[in-house]
């Protein structure tokens, strides 16, 4: 059974560019969700897609976009990068079923100049 | 906004020594996870409750799950510099198409050898 997987492991950006950051559900799981988090704190929700289609969103402006494919793999995209965009993203993928638990990639080290 | 408060928020002890951390709300939840995150890494699911009053063991942690389903506690026995990280609590409600998990901020506990 193959884990969850995010590509790159680092970026670095300046400000005003955009990015694209990819993720690998486990298998078997047909929900993402996208976390952003900053240093020594918990994850935000960024949003979830499940079967393909957006399924909640967070407290998060417009220029953070997503996309799920049908093999259930994810993508997010941020235009118009800001400096405080700069942190850890984590994608995690769960089958949706009994308690929602969720399973972690290692996360998106994205900095932002 | 319903959220998961988790105390204390940081903690810094001596390898050896106990230690409990809180996870509480004034909502009900139908399962509550906790999940270990170290530097640069994603959280790892370390265990899930679901019946009020569960009290589950994973070595030297316990996890309880209170009577009401709306606070969890996690106790530390005889701590080690390997259990140095972010401990992070995140409560399902599994209303009807509801996937997501409301999340806690974390507690950073430091083990000193």
């Amino acid at each position: 059974e193959t884990g969850v997987t995010q590509s790159p492991t680092h970026l670095i950006k300046t400000r005003g560019q955009q990015v694209t950051l990819r993720c690998s559900s486990q298998s078997g799981h047909n929900t993402v969700s996208w976390y952003q988090q900053a240093l020594g704190q918990g994850p935000q929700f960024i949003f979830q897609y499940y079967r393909e289609e957006e399924n909640g969103r967070g407290n998060f402006p417009p220029r953070f976009s997503g996309l799920q494919f049908p093999n259930y793999s994810s993508e997010l995209n941020v235009n118009a990068l800001e400096l405080d965009d700069s942190a850890l993203y984590l994608c995690a993928s769960s089958s949706g079923q009994l308690y929602n638990e969720q399973f972690f990639g290692p996360g998106t080290r994205l900095t932002v100049l | 906004t319903q959220l998961l408060e988790q105390s204390p928020q940081f903690l810094s002890i001596q390898e050896g020594e106990n230690l409990t951390v809180y996870c509480n709300s004034s909502s009900v939840f139908s399962s509550l996870q906790w999940y270990r995150q170290e530097p640069g890494e994603g959280p790892v699911l370390l265990v899930t409750v679901v019946t009020g009053g569960e009290v589950k063991k994973l070595k030297r942690l316990t996890f309880q799950f209170g009577d009401a389903r709306k606070d969890s506690s996690l106790h530390i026995t005889a701590a080690q510099p390997g259990d140095t990280g972010l401990y992070l609590c995140a409560g399902s409600k599994n209303a009807g198409n509801n996937r997501k998990l409301i999340w806690g901020l974390g507690t950073s506990l430091a083990v000193n050898p």
